[in-house]
């Protein structure tokens, strides 16, 4: 599976859009960019995942550049409950069992 | 619909002792997971299941030792637990290829 790279740490005010950027320039054409975050002490939560179209759903829209080298989470209205650990992960999307491979994500702190 | 429930939720245990930690889903999905995720660090798999009755290792196996004998269950073990398995156990479980679905962890401390 193909390295992704996030920011460490980001800021947002909350009621302002978060946008979460994340390289993944290796990515081939059968991989799939999935977002998940953790609420401290939580597991993972699934938010959005695209091939190569911008996605949206009820929880946040995902922008895919053209290359699909980087992509953007957007959060359009963070709130406190937003803040959380955001990983980035690139997964392959064929074969049998494909393992989520999680970096060390960003830490994304809405404040008031 | 419970989703995904992870037993027990905090264990202390001596080096040396065994257990067993429990995964249990709701949602009829063919596919079970085991995570760990230590300090500051992302989580890594340790084994993984596509089927009831098949297990396979993950990134982090040694140490640990899985059995699938019911669809719905998951059971991670330690046969003899070293400090180093200090960590929080995350489960998952996902339709093949689909979003997994995690379970809230099982934090397990090694004395």
């Amino acid at each position: 599976d193909a390295k992704t790279t996030q920011p460490t740490s980001m800021d947002c005010a909350e009621g302002r859009a978060a946008n979460l950027p994340c390289n993944h320039s290796t990515i081939s054409g059968n991989e799939y960019v999935y977002w998940y975050r953790q609420i401290h002490s939580q597991g993972p939560q699934y938010i959005i995942h695209g091939l190569k179209n911008n996605e949206t759903n009820e929880m946040a829209s995902l922008i895919i550049t053209e290359d699909r080298k980087s992509s953007t989470l957007i959060l359009p209205h963070a709130t406190l409950r937003d803040t959380a650990v955001y990983y980035c992960i690139v997964r392959d999307g064929t074969g049998t069992a494909s393992k989520l491979t999680f970096g060390t994500g960003t830490r994304l702190q809405v404040t008031l | 619909n419970a989703g995904v429930t992870q037993t027990p939720k905090f264990r202390v245990l001596k080096t040396g002792q065994s257990m067993t930690l429990l995964c249990a889903q709701d949602m009829n999905h063919e596919y079970m997971y085991w995570y760990r995720q230590d300090p500051g660090m992302g989580l890594r798999l340790i084994h993984y299941s596509v089927g009831e009755g098949t297990t396979a290792k993950g990134e982090v196996p040694d140490g640990y030792n899985v059995s699938r004998l019911k669809k719905q269950n998951f059971l991670l073990g330690l046969e003899s637990a070293a400090p180093s398995q200090t960590s929080v156990y995350f489960c998952a479980s996902s339709y093949s290829l689909q979003p997994q679905h995690f379970g809230d962890g099982t934090r397990l401390s090694i004395l």
